[in-house]
Protein backbone atom coordinates (compact mmCIF):
# COMPACT_ATOMS: atom_id res chain seq x y z
CA UNK A 1 0.00 0.00 0.00
CA UNK A 2 0.86 3.72 -0.30
CA UNK A 3 3.33 5.15 2.33
CA UNK A 4 4.42 7.98 3.18
CA UNK A 5 7.44 8.74 5.72
CA UNK A 6 8.35 12.27 7.51
CA UNK A 7 11.09 12.74 9.66
CA UNK A 8 8.60 11.85 13.12
CA UNK A 9 11.14 13.04 15.11
CA UNK A 10 11.12 17.01 15.48
CA UNK A 11 13.48 18.94 14.12
CA UNK A 12 15.23 22.12 16.48
CA UNK A 13 17.39 24.50 14.35
CA UNK A 14 18.27 28.15 14.97
CA UNK A 15 16.89 31.24 14.26
CA UNK A 16 18.48 32.52 10.75
CA UNK A 17 19.62 28.64 9.77
CA UNK A 18 17.87 26.65 7.00
CA UNK A 19 15.52 23.96 7.72
CA UNK A 20 15.41 20.82 5.85
CA UNK A 21 12.52 18.43 5.73
CA UNK A 22 12.51 15.19 4.25
CA UNK A 23 9.02 13.06 2.62
CA UNK A 24 9.70 10.21 1.25
CA UNK A 25 6.58 8.12 -0.77
CA UNK A 26 7.09 4.63 -1.88
CA UNK A 27 4.52 2.25 -3.64
CA UNK A 28 3.11 4.74 -5.70
CA UNK A 29 4.10 7.18 -9.05
CA UNK A 30 2.09 10.66 -7.81
CA UNK A 31 1.50 13.43 -10.37
CA UNK A 32 2.37 16.34 -8.00
CA UNK A 33 3.17 17.02 -4.27
CA UNK A 34 2.41 19.36 -1.57
CA UNK A 35 3.29 20.77 1.80
CA UNK A 36 0.91 22.44 4.25
CA UNK A 37 2.06 23.82 7.64
CA UNK A 38 -0.24 23.07 10.26
CA UNK A 39 0.05 24.73 13.62
CA UNK A 40 -0.85 22.80 17.03
CA UNK A 41 -5.10 22.43 16.94
CA UNK A 42 -5.36 24.59 13.43
CA UNK A 43 -6.06 23.44 10.07
CA UNK A 44 -3.60 22.40 7.91
CA UNK A 45 -2.77 26.06 5.36
CA UNK A 46 -1.46 25.42 1.72
CA UNK A 47 1.85 26.12 1.19
CA UNK A 48 4.02 24.70 -1.94
CA UNK A 49 2.77 22.45 -4.79
CA UNK A 50 5.48 20.77 -7.42
CA UNK A 51 4.54 19.23 -10.15
CA UNK A 52 6.26 15.98 -11.24
CA UNK A 53 8.07 17.88 -14.49
CA UNK A 54 9.04 20.11 -12.23
CA UNK A 55 12.27 19.85 -10.14
CA UNK A 56 12.42 23.05 -7.69
CA UNK A 57 9.31 25.44 -7.01
CA UNK A 58 10.12 28.75 -4.65
CA UNK A 59 8.09 31.45 -2.64
CA UNK A 60 10.12 33.78 -0.56
CA UNK A 61 11.63 32.06 1.71
CA UNK A 62 10.55 28.21 1.01
CA UNK A 63 11.60 26.03 -1.46
CA UNK A 64 10.65 22.59 -2.59
CA UNK A 65 12.32 19.85 -4.61
CA UNK A 66 10.86 16.64 -5.88
CA UNK A 67 12.98 13.64 -7.52
CA UNK A 68 10.85 11.26 -8.38
CA UNK A 69 13.76 8.75 -9.08
CA UNK A 70 14.53 8.92 -5.28
CA UNK A 71 10.69 9.74 -4.39
CA UNK A 72 11.52 11.93 -2.47
CA UNK A 73 10.82 15.81 -1.85
CA UNK A 74 13.30 18.38 0.36
CA UNK A 75 11.34 21.56 2.07
CA UNK A 76 13.81 24.41 3.02
CA UNK A 77 13.41 27.09 4.58
CA UNK A 78 15.57 29.21 4.30
CA UNK A 79 16.64 32.40 7.17
CA UNK A 80 13.87 30.50 9.78
CA UNK A 81 12.56 32.20 12.44
CA UNK A 82 11.04 31.50 15.45
CA UNK A 83 7.49 32.18 13.52
CA UNK A 84 7.66 28.99 11.38
CA UNK A 85 7.85 27.10 13.90
CA UNK A 86 5.01 24.42 13.27
CA UNK A 87 4.11 20.98 11.90
CA UNK A 88 4.88 20.95 8.75
CA UNK A 89 2.62 18.06 6.46
CA UNK A 90 3.49 16.79 2.67
CA UNK A 91 0.73 14.88 0.66
CA UNK A 92 2.03 13.27 -2.45
CA UNK A 93 -0.76 12.98 -5.17
CA UNK A 94 -2.46 12.01 -7.84
CA UNK A 95 -5.73 11.17 -9.72
CA UNK A 96 -5.96 7.69 -7.95
CA UNK A 97 -4.38 8.91 -4.59
CA UNK A 98 -4.87 12.76 -3.73
CA UNK A 99 -6.33 12.10 -0.29
CA UNK A 100 -3.06 10.86 1.83
CA UNK A 101 -0.98 12.85 3.70
CA UNK A 102 2.21 11.99 5.79
CA UNK A 103 2.20 12.51 9.71
CA UNK A 104 4.24 15.68 9.64
CA UNK A 105 7.40 16.80 11.25
CA UNK A 106 7.43 19.26 14.10
CA UNK A 107 9.75 22.03 13.20
CA UNK A 108 11.10 24.24 16.64
CA UNK A 109 13.44 27.30 14.96
CA UNK A 110 15.20 28.31 18.55
CA UNK A 111 15.40 31.97 18.80
CA UNK B 1 -8.75 32.76 6.87
CA UNK B 2 -8.95 29.80 4.45
CA UNK B 3 -12.77 30.69 3.79
CA UNK B 4 -14.08 27.29 4.95
CA UNK B 5 -16.23 27.57 7.77
CA UNK B 6 -17.11 24.34 10.38
CA UNK B 7 -19.40 24.66 13.09
CA UNK B 8 -19.14 23.88 16.06
CA UNK B 9 -15.90 24.14 17.33
CA UNK B 10 -16.01 22.10 19.86
CA UNK B 11 -18.46 19.34 20.61
CA UNK B 12 -18.81 17.07 24.17
CA UNK B 13 -21.35 14.53 23.95
CA UNK B 14 -20.94 10.80 25.30
CA UNK B 15 -21.14 7.34 24.83
CA UNK B 16 -23.58 5.91 22.38
CA UNK B 17 -24.32 9.62 21.34
CA UNK B 18 -24.74 11.17 17.53
CA UNK B 19 -23.85 14.38 16.74
CA UNK B 20 -23.32 16.13 13.09
CA UNK B 21 -20.72 18.66 12.30
CA UNK B 22 -21.20 21.13 9.34
CA UNK B 23 -18.48 22.50 6.91
CA UNK B 24 -19.14 25.50 4.50
CA UNK B 25 -16.84 25.48 2.02
CA UNK B 26 -15.16 28.11 0.06
CA UNK B 27 -17.30 30.78 -2.39
CA UNK B 28 -16.57 28.97 -5.49
CA UNK B 29 -15.77 24.96 -4.12
CA UNK B 30 -17.77 22.02 -5.39
CA UNK B 31 -15.13 19.56 -3.50
CA UNK B 32 -15.50 19.21 -0.09
CA UNK B 33 -13.32 16.55 1.65
CA UNK B 34 -13.73 15.20 5.76
CA UNK B 35 -10.67 14.22 7.95
CA UNK B 36 -9.89 12.99 10.99
CA UNK B 37 -6.85 13.96 13.12
CA UNK B 38 -6.72 11.81 16.45
CA UNK B 39 -4.29 12.95 19.26
CA UNK B 40 -0.44 13.05 17.98
CA UNK B 41 -2.54 11.06 14.75
CA UNK B 42 -1.71 11.96 11.13
CA UNK B 43 -4.57 12.83 8.74
CA UNK B 44 -6.93 10.63 8.04
CA UNK B 45 -9.20 10.60 5.21
CA UNK B 46 -13.02 10.02 5.26
CA UNK B 47 -14.86 10.98 2.02
CA UNK B 48 -14.75 13.26 -0.47
CA UNK B 49 -18.26 14.76 -1.96
CA UNK B 50 -17.66 17.18 -5.42
CA UNK B 51 -21.08 19.19 -6.34
CA UNK B 52 -23.09 17.02 -3.94
CA UNK B 53 -21.87 13.62 -5.19
CA UNK B 54 -19.62 10.88 -2.99
CA UNK B 55 -16.24 10.78 -4.94
CA UNK B 56 -13.89 8.86 -2.71
CA UNK B 57 -14.44 7.00 0.77
CA UNK B 58 -11.69 6.65 3.13
CA UNK B 59 -11.41 4.81 6.46
CA UNK B 60 -15.01 6.08 7.22
CA UNK B 61 -16.71 3.76 9.74
CA UNK B 62 -20.65 2.54 9.14
CA UNK B 63 -21.29 4.27 12.26
CA UNK B 64 -20.25 7.75 9.84
CA UNK B 65 -22.01 9.34 7.08
CA UNK B 66 -22.26 12.30 5.28
CA UNK B 67 -23.75 14.42 2.71
CA UNK B 68 -23.65 17.37 0.59
CA UNK B 69 -26.49 19.56 0.36
CA UNK B 70 -27.66 21.87 -2.91
CA UNK B 71 -26.05 25.04 -1.69
CA UNK B 72 -22.79 22.97 -1.12
CA UNK B 73 -22.53 23.04 2.69
CA UNK B 74 -21.74 19.42 3.93
CA UNK B 75 -22.51 17.66 7.11
CA UNK B 76 -20.68 14.69 8.67
CA UNK B 77 -22.88 12.32 11.19
CA UNK B 78 -21.36 10.03 14.11
CA UNK B 79 -23.23 7.53 16.05
CA UNK B 80 -22.64 5.36 18.84
CA UNK B 81 -20.30 7.16 19.25
CA UNK B 82 -17.13 5.46 21.23
CA UNK B 83 -14.34 7.13 23.30
CA UNK B 84 -12.01 6.53 20.13
CA UNK B 85 -13.87 8.41 18.35
CA UNK B 86 -13.01 11.65 20.02
CA UNK B 87 -10.82 14.17 17.64
CA UNK B 88 -10.36 16.93 15.38
CA UNK B 89 -12.42 16.48 12.70
CA UNK B 90 -11.55 19.24 9.64
CA UNK B 91 -13.17 19.55 6.79
CA UNK B 92 -11.97 21.11 3.27
CA UNK B 93 -12.42 22.76 0.53
CA UNK B 94 -11.34 23.10 -3.35
CA UNK B 95 -11.70 23.71 -6.82
CA UNK B 96 -9.87 20.02 -7.68
CA UNK B 97 -7.91 18.09 -6.06
CA UNK B 98 -5.09 19.87 -5.20
CA UNK B 99 -4.58 22.55 -2.95
CA UNK B 100 -7.00 21.95 -0.74
CA UNK B 101 -8.44 24.58 1.43
CA UNK B 102 -9.08 23.50 4.92
CA UNK B 103 -11.22 24.75 8.01
CA UNK B 104 -10.95 25.55 11.83
CA UNK B 105 -11.79 21.69 12.82
CA UNK B 106 -14.37 20.94 15.16
CA UNK B 107 -13.20 18.99 17.91
CA UNK B 108 -15.08 16.05 19.58
CA UNK B 109 -14.75 15.10 22.87
CA UNK B 110 -16.77 11.71 23.83
CA UNK B 111 -16.71 10.98 27.63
Amino acid sequence: SQKIEQNSEALNIQEGKTATLTCNYTNYSPAYLQWYRQDPGRGPVFLLLIRENEKEKRKERLKVTFDTTLKQSLFHITASQPADSATYLCAPGSGTYKYIFGTGTRLKVLA
Amino acid sequence: DSGVTQTPKHLITATGQRVTLRCSPRSGDLSVYWYQQSLDQGLQFLIHYYNGEERAKGNILERFSAQQFPDLHSELNLSSLELGDSALYFCASSVNSERQFFGPGTRLTVL
